[in-house]
């Protein structure tokens, strides 16, 4: 059981360059979550999907897009990145209303 | 809409003391409150969830409570070890946010306990 796991950990982009960040949970949770932390901002919620084939917006989805691809997985891209997008990454997933588990994060750097 | 505040945002007690994390929040009408630990460089590990039903919750040397109607949570901590030196951060869930799938974090206390 690994719990959420996220590829890759760490990634340098040119701005304008695109990626897509992975995430994955093996805990059969109907809800997943993408968040950035800044410092001096906290935690900041981008998108969510509360169930297989539905997102929605977070506090901050400007230049970011998101794909449940099945209950599993939910990715996050960059078209074009941003310097303003340099923040480490977090996935997280709960079952309906339950307890939030996070994964290990993802280490942005927009040059 | 929902505002999550811990005070303070910096705590340093030496080895053995007890003590206790605040969290506070605006809007009492929240399904439960979640405490987390943040170790630097690393993801949020899940403590405790109080329902808001729930006045109390533990685990080991962890306390939670729950006053729903002065919208305060404190985070009991037996014992401190130099081990529980991290950021600790309390979450809300409730439907002034919209959607009762979303959290609302406060900006978390960082937790130094020196030997």
């Amino acid at each position: 059981n690994a719990g959420v796991t996220q590829t890759p950990k760490f990634q340098v982009l040119k701005t304008g360059q695109s990626m897509t960040l992975q995430c994955a949970q093996d805990m059969n949770h109907n809800s997943m979550y993408w968040y950035r932390q800044d410092p001096g901002m906290g935690l900041r919620l981008i998108y969510y999907s509360a169930s297989e084939g539905t997102t929605d917006k977070g506090e901050v989805p400007n230049g970011y897009n998101v794909s449940r691809l099945n209950k599993r997985e939910f990715s996050l891209r960059l078209e074009s990145a941003a310097p303003s997008q340099t923040s480490v990454y977090f996935c997280a997933s709960n079952l309906r209303g339950g307890e939030q588990f996070f994964g290990p994060g993802t280490r942005l750097t927009v040059l | 809409k929902q505002e999550v505040t811990q005070i303070p945002a910096a705590l340093s007690v030496p080895e053995g003391e007890n003590l206790v994390l605040n969290c506070s929040f605006t809007d009492s009408a929240i399904y439960n409150l979640q405490w987390f630990r943040q170790d630097p460089g690393k993801g949020l590990t899940s403590l405790l969830l109080i329902q808001s039903s729930q006045r109390e919750q533990t685990s080991g040397r962890l306390n939670a409570s729950l006053d729903k109607s002065s919208g305060r949570s404190t985070l009991y901590i037996a014992a401190s070890q130099p081990g529980d030196s991290a950021t600790y951060l309390c979450a809300v869930r409730g439907p002034s946010q919209g959607g009762s799938e979303k959290l609302v974090f406060g900006k978390g206390t960082k937790l130094t306990v020196n030997p």
